[in-house]
């Protein structure tokens, strides 16, 4: 069945440093691809998307590129922030599953002053 | 316009005791969805409501079930609860019916004692 990896965390990084979050996916079809981060005590928040191969989805100063070749989708911020610290999921959705999400197991930043 | 509800918030109740959940979508929203999240499991699909028809269901007992009104608003009740039930239970609404965005509410957490 479908699913989405990626890597574990925490990761831990200083403020302004560069922030990879790796996520690879195994899909039939052709998924529509998505970020969400959750803060703290809250729900899940959309970050970006992306619906077809090699579209960029950006927000807030994050940027994912949906791969097919690579099946990745790999979240990428250039300078990162204390109020960036949260949980970031990695998830997939595909035509035919209505708007069922799967999910990543999640990967925490730290990111200190 | 106010974002995805729901209700209660915090919930304790003790094995055997059955208990429901209840969502408000965003307004126009015809599709929500329900999730678990466990630190173990992570983020699990629970059931996809459209139109008040089910449309998808995860890989849970038949304990957990749920529905949807014709305002769309959703309930899900969880019966003969036990303690691996105990979870941050998040409902999500979509405004169509195919990999849309789904916007999540801030969730119910759940603690069976």
């Amino acid at each position: 069945g479908d699913s989405v990896t990626q890597m574990e965390g925490p990761v831990t990084l200083s403020e302004e440093a560069f922030l990879t979050i790796n996520c690879t996916y195994t899909a039939t079809g052709y998924p529509s691809l998505f970020w969400y981060v959750q803060y703290p005590g809250e729900g899940l928040q959309l970050l970006l998307k992306a619906t077809k191969a090699d579209d960029k989805g950006s927000n807030k100063g994050f940027e994912a590129t949906y791969r097919k070749e690579t099946t990745s989708f790999h979240l990428e911020k250039g300078s990162v922030q204390v109020s960036d610290s949260a949980v970031y999921f990695c998830a997939l959705t595909y035509l035919n599953a209505g708007n069922m999400l799967t999910f990543g197991g999640g990967t925490r930043l730290m990111v200190k002053p | 316009k106010a974002g995805v509800t729901q209700t209660p918030r915090y919930l304790i109740k003790t094995r055997g005791q059955q208990v429901t959940l209840s969502c408000s979508p965003i307004s126009g929203h015809r599709s929500v969805s329900w999730y678990q999240q466990t630190p173990g499991q992570g983020l699990q699909f629970l059931f996809e409501y459209f139109s008040e028809t089910q449309r998808n269901k995860g890989n849970f007992p038949g304990r957990f079930s749920g529905r949807q009104f014709s305002n769309s608003r959703s309930e899900m009740n969880v019966s003969t609860l036990e303690l691996g039930d105990s979870a941050l239970y998040l409902c999500a609404s979509s405004l169509g019916a195919n990999q849309e965005t789904q916007y999540f509410g801030p969730g119910t957490r759940l603690l069976v004692l």
